[in-house]
């Protein structure tokens, strides 16, 4: 059962960027990591799913080294609007039972 | 294209009483999930559907029921409520494996 480990809470400044790791010691090798966004009173957002390597789009990046234990969410000069929960999630789909969110971690960006 | 709508958008119940709540997606998606998340909690699992006519558990399955009854619609009910089932419900939906979840907007449900 793969469990995911996150910082609680991260702050950063306008226009900087931003890297939020992901911890998941025991990813199989059938699972992907997926990272959502979530605002207040709204559900979670899909930002960028990855199997290994980098994935980029147009909102951010994902790094995933070769042993997959770990993944790094990086967005690019955030801005306030960018102020949210992210919760990194690692499992295969039709396993939903696997999938665990965790508490994810917030964001908080300051002008 | 509306995505994933859940209604109601609010409600509150008297301990014991029973409400079903809907979950509507007009992506053709075959997989649907119901989740709560409490207050600086991530989401939980309830139940899913890996397609029409099936359900299964997910982690915290108790005191909860599901159908889904067309692949359009999955429906959460709560037949006797509880306190404890306050919490704001998300419904989602995928196409599939490896496929990202589409997420509605959230149920807010407080039991008195």
């Amino acid at each position: 059962l793969a469990k995911t480990t996150q910082p609680i809470s991260m702050d950063s400044y306008e226009g900087q960027e931003v890297n939020i790791t992901c911890s998941h010691n025991n990813i199989a090798t059938n699972d992907y990591i997926t990272w959502y966004q979530q605002f207040p009173s709204q559900g979670p957002r899909f930002i960028i799913q990855g199997y290994k390597t980098k994935v980029t789009n147009e909102v951010a990046s994902l790094f995933i080294p070769a042993d997959r234990k770990s993944s790094t969410l990086s967005l690019p000069r955030v801005s306030l609007s960018d102020t949210a929960v992210y919760y990194c999630l690692v499992g295969v789909i039709y396993n939903t039972d696997k999938l665990i969110f965790g508490t994810g971690t917030r964001l908080q960006v300051f002008p | 294209n509306a995505g994933v709508t859940q209604t109601p958008k609010f409600r509150v119940l008297k301990t014991g009483q029973s409400m079903t709540l809907l979950c509507a997606q007009d992506m053709n998606h075959e997989y649907m999930y119901w989740y709560r998340q409490d207050p600086g909690m991530g989401l939980r699992l309830i139940h899913y559907s890996v397609g029409e006519g099936t359900t299964a558990k997910g982690e915290v399955p108790d005191g909860y029921n599901v159908s889904r009854l067309k692949k359009q619609n999955f429906l959460l009910g709560l037949e006797s409520a509880a306190p404890s089932q306050t919490s704001v419900y998300f419904c989602a939906s995928t196409a599939g494996r490896g496929q990202p979840q589409h997420f509605g907007d959230g149920t807010r449900l407080s039991i008195l």
